[in-house]
């Protein structure tokens, strides 16, 4: 079965830094994608950025991006030059290819981490 | 409209009691999901459906069913609520088919079971 991992429950930047999100996960299939959501306190999920497997190139989505490494399955998400809009929760996800070791193109979901962002 | 309406926004419910919530969307999306989200657990799968007239089990179906009559509505139903079910229920749904495709999310419902 599929596992994603979030180690960091709770972390915090300064307006304008850097920070990076930490996601692991574990799976026995080849080709797969990952996801980064975001959900502010308003509760709504909002998608930040999506990873292909079969893409070597890190995906990038204006001051999101992230670090695939696919071998050690790991999907870190880098958010530069940090806003106050950007406190929220950020959730990694996993899903396989639909009907490819019994997927149903569902979301397989990190517990979260917890970003705030200080003026 | 467009996306997923979700209704109710928020409700308390008493234990025992059954409750349908109720998700729409305007998409055309043949798959939905049903996802309860747990301080600390993230989002579990509850019960999907890849199109009208079929669905499935997920992650944590007990104490909940679902149906899919149409392509637009999938409704949630917990026969006899327990206080264990307190939680936000998200639907979601996306296109059918194997890319990497978005899951919209509806607004949620916060359900509080006493």
């Amino acid at each position: 079965a599929q596992t994603v991992t979030q180690s960091q429950p709770e972390m915090s930047v300064q307006e304008a830094e850097t920070v990076t999100l930490s996601c692991t996960y574990d799976t026995s299939e080849n080709n797969y994608y990952l996801f980064w959501y975001k959900q502010p306190p308003s509760r709504q999920m909002i998608l930040v950025i999506r990873q292909e497997a079969y893409k070597q190139q890190n995906a990038t989505e204006n001051r999101f991006s992230v670090n695939f490494q696919k071998a050690a399955k790991s999907f870190s998400l880098k958010i530069s030059d940090s806003q106050l809009g950007d406190t929220a929760m950020y959730f990694c996800a996993f899903t396989g290819l639909l009907n490819y070791g019994g997927s149903q193109g569902n979301l397989i979901f990190g517990k979260g981490t917890k970003l705030s962002v200080k003026p | 409209i467009a996306g997923i309406t979700q209704a109710p926004t928020s409700q308390i419910l008493a234990a025992g009691r059954r409750m349908t919530l109720r998700c729409t969307q305007d998409m055309r999306h043949n798959a939905m999901y049903w996802y309860r989200q747990d301080l600390g657990l993230g989002l579990r799968l509850i019960h999907y459906s890849n199109t009208a007239g079929t669905t499935g089990k997920g992650e944590v179906p007990d104490g909940y069913s679902v149906s899919r009559a149409n392509t637009d509505d999938f409704p949630l139903t917990l026969a006899s609520a327990v206080p264990s079910q307190t939680s936000v229920y998200f639907c979601a749904s996306r296109e059918r088919g194997s890319g990497p495709y978005e899951q919209y999310f509806g607004p949620g419902t916060r359900l509080t079971v006493t």
